[in-house]
C-alpha cells in the first residue's frame, strides 16, 4: 500500500535560518506531489507541485522553493525564514489522473521565532 | 476564479445526524471531494464523487451533488464524538490537477 511520511513533526527555527522539509512517498511510482501551507486561519494554500523528477510549478511567489531530486521525494526549502513563514506544511501525493483524491502527510509545524 | 463555500463551525448533539454544506463557483467541476482533519494532523480522505453521480453512500456517509446549484453536502448520521474535527470539501476541473479547497467547517459534538 501507498504511504507518505513528512518530517519533521515540529520546528522551531529562528529568523534568517534556513530550511528543509522533506516528503517521500512509498509504493507508488511518478506520483504528483503538492506542498501546501496551513495557517492559523484554516485556508489551504498551494505552493508548489511537481509531476515529475525536476518538474516544479510554482504558485505562489514568496521566500520558498521546492525540488524533487528523486521520483518519490518532494523537498521545500527557504534559505531565510520569515516570521510570516510560521505555519502548518503539508505534502500531499495523488496519482497522475488526480481523479481519486490527494493523500495528505502527516505535517510539520513550523514555528519562526 | 473558482471558489469553495463552507460555513465555519456546526454544533451538534452526539447520536444527531450532521449535515455539512460546500457551494462551489466553477460549473465545470468535475471531482468534487471531501476531507477531515483531526487536530495537528495532516487531512484525510472521506470521501469523492464525481460529477456524473448525484448520491453516494459510504457507511454513516453520505454525499449529495446538486450540480444545477452547485451544492455539495455531506452527512455523517449517528455523529459521534470521534466525528470531531474540521471538514474541508473540495472541487477541481478535469483539466487541472490542482483542487480548491474550501476553508473548513469545524464540527463540534457534544453530548
Amino acid at each position: 500500500s501507498q504511504t507518505i511520511h513528512q518530517w519533521p513533526a515540529t520546528l522551531v527555527q529562528p529568523v534568517g535560518s534556513p530550511l528543509s522539509l522533506e516528503c517521500t512517498v512509498e509504493g507508488t511510482s511518478n506520483p504528483n506531489l503538492y506542498w501546501y501551507r496551513q495557517a492559523a486561519g484554516r485556508g489551504l494554500q498551494l505552493l508548489f507541485y511537481s509531476v515529475g523528477i525536476g518538474q516544479i510549478s510554482s504558485e505562489v511567489p514568496q521566500n520558498l522553493s521546492a525540488s524533487r531530486p528523486q521520483d518519490r521525494q518532494f523537498i521545500l526549502s527557504s534559505k531565510k525564514l520569515l516570521l510570516s513563514d510560521s505555519g502548518f506544511y503539508l505534502c500531499a501525493w495523488s496519482d497522475y489522473t488526480a481523479n481519486y483524491g490527494y493523500t495528505f502527510g502527516s505535517g510539520t509545524r513550523l514555528t519562526v521565532v | 476564479g473558482e471558489d469553495v463555500e463552507q460555513s465555519l463551525f456546526l454544533s451538534v448533539r452526539e447520536g444527531d445526524s450532521s449535515v455539512i454544506n460546500c457551494t462551489y463557483t466553477d460549473s465545470s467541476s468535475t471531482y468534487l471531494y471531501w476531507y477531515k482533519q483531526e487536530p495537528g494532523a495532516g487531512l484525510q480522505l472521506l470521501t469523492y464523487i464525481f460529477s456524473n453521480m448525484d448520491m453516494k453512500q459510504d457507511q454513516r456517509l453520505t454525499v449529495l451533488l446538486n450540480k444545477k446549484d452547485k451544492h455539495l453536502s455531506l452527512r455523517i448520521a449517528d455523529t459521534q464524538t470521534g466525528d470531531s474535527a474540521i471538514y474541508f470539501c473540495a472541487e477541481r476541473t478535469g483539466g487541472s490537477y490542482i483542487p480548491t479547497f474550501g476553508r473548513g467547517t469545524s464540527l463540534i459534538v457534544h453530548p
